[in-house]
Parts: structure tokens; C-alpha cells; sequence
């Protein structure tokens, strides 16, 4: 799976949109970019996923750019529980038996 | 909604004692997976398995072992428990591998 290169942490006002940059330079063509969110004392959950094309669903939207080498997450109007870390993932779209790997994420912190 | 239970949110054991953790889900996944989580170091995958009675090391297996008798649970085996084993445990189940979903987590607590 491809590295993929995140801020460790950013900042965000209420209402704001939040942009989340990843770099993955190394990305291969099969591979996905997925965004997963922590928020505090809970599990992961999944956000969005592309291949090549935006994405958009009702969390976020999810920008690639033409060479495939970073990609951002964009939170149109962050609220305060948006606050979490979020991770990028790139790895190929299915793979019997195999599993995410985490890197350690942007920790967003949005404030009022 | 899909689920995935676990069968403690925080648990206190000690130095050498045997700890089960359960990770129970609904949503009739061949995937399983048990990861643990310290500051610092991100989400570290344990074991995984692919079908019942199959199972895969991760990253960081030692001190661990699992079980999955049925396909909708997995359970991670602490055999000495330690106190470097303290931390978070994360259950994730799928189907497809294209979405992951995570259980509230254990907070283990080993003195």
C-alpha cells in the first residue's frame, strides 16, 4: 500500500469549510484513496472513498487531484462535532483478508 | 443499522491473568480484524481473519492470540497479560474491505 503524508494537526472556526490535505505521490493506478474519522473514545468510521474522480456524499467531499499524488477531504460547514483525527488510506480497492493501515492521521480541532 | 458489539467498554485486570476480549457483528462479514491504538503510534493491527477458523498475524501479534468459531465472532486471547498491553483494542469487521466498521473499543487497564 502507498504512504500517504498528512499535517499533524489543524485548526478550523465553526462553519467553515475544513480542507484536509494528504499527499500519496507514490499511489499506483489501482489503488483508492479512503478517509476514515476517529472522534474521541470512539471507533473509526468510514467517510468517503475515489478512485480518480471527486466524490461527494453527505459527509464530505473528497478532491483528487489530475496526477493522483494528494487528494483533500473538505468539510463544506464544520460544526464542533467534527472535531476528530481523520486518516488517509490508499490501498487497493479489495483485498481478501487484509486490513487498513492507519497512519496517525490530522487531528482537526473545531472551535465556536 | 450494521453493528458491531464489543463486550466491554473498559476492563481492569492484572499482571498475569488471562483476558478474553469479544467482538461480536451483525452485518454477516467474512472479514474480522482486532487492532490496538496508543498515543503516539496510531491504529496497529493485531490479527485478522478472513473466514471462520482462519486467522492472519498483523503487525504486532506477540502476547496475542484469537478465535473465531463462528463467523460472527472474534475474540482476542491476552494469554499473560501485561502491563505493556495496556490500551485501547479495536474490533472492525467487513465485507468487500471497501468500508470498515469499527466497534466502541476496550480500554484495558492491566496493573
Amino acid at each position: 500500500d502507498a504512504k500517504t503524508t498528512q499535517p499533524p494537526s489543524m485548526d478550523c472556526a465553526e462553519g467553515r469549510a475544513a480542507n484536509l490535505p494528504c499527499n500519496h505521490s507514490t499511489i499506483s493506478g489501482n489503488e483508492y484513496v479512503y478517509w476514515y474519522r476517529q472522534i474521541h473514545s470512539q471507533g473509526p468510521q468510514y467517510i468517503i472513498h475515489g478512485l480518480k474522480n471527486n466524490e461527494t456524499n453527505e459527509m464530505a467531499s473528497l478532491i483528487i487531484t489530475e496526477d493522483r499524488k494528494s487528494s483533500t477531504l473538505i468539510l463544506p460547514h464544520a460544526t464542533l462535532r467534527d472535531t476528530a483525527v481523520y486518516y488517509c488510506i490508499v490501498r487497493v480497492g479489495y483485498q481478501a483478508g487484509t486490513a487498513l493501515i492507519f497512519g496517525k492521521g490530522t487531528t482537526l480541532s473545531v472551535s465556536s | 443499522d450494521v453493528k458491531v458489539t464489543q463486550s466491554s467498554r473498559y476492563l481492569v485486570k492484572r499482571t498475569g491473568e488471562k483476558v478474553f476480549l469479544e467482538c461480536v457483528q451483525d452485518m454477516d462479514h467474512e472479514n474480522m480484524f482486532w487492532y490496538r491504538q496508543d498515543p503516539g503510534l496510531g491504529l496497529r493491527l493485531i490479527y485478522f481473519s478472513y473466514d471462520v477458523k482462519m486467522k492472519e498475524k498483523g503487525d504486532i501479534p506477540e502476547g496475542y492470540s484469537v478465535s473465531r468459531e463462528k463467523k460472527e465472532r472474534f475474540s482476542l486471547i491476552l494469554e499473560s497479560a501485561s502491563t505493556n498491553q495496556t490500551s485501547m483494542y479495536l474490533c472492525a469487521s467487513t465485507s468487500q474491505g471497501i468500508e470498515q466498521f469499527f466497534g466502541p473499543g476496550t480500554r484495558l487497564t492491566v496493573l
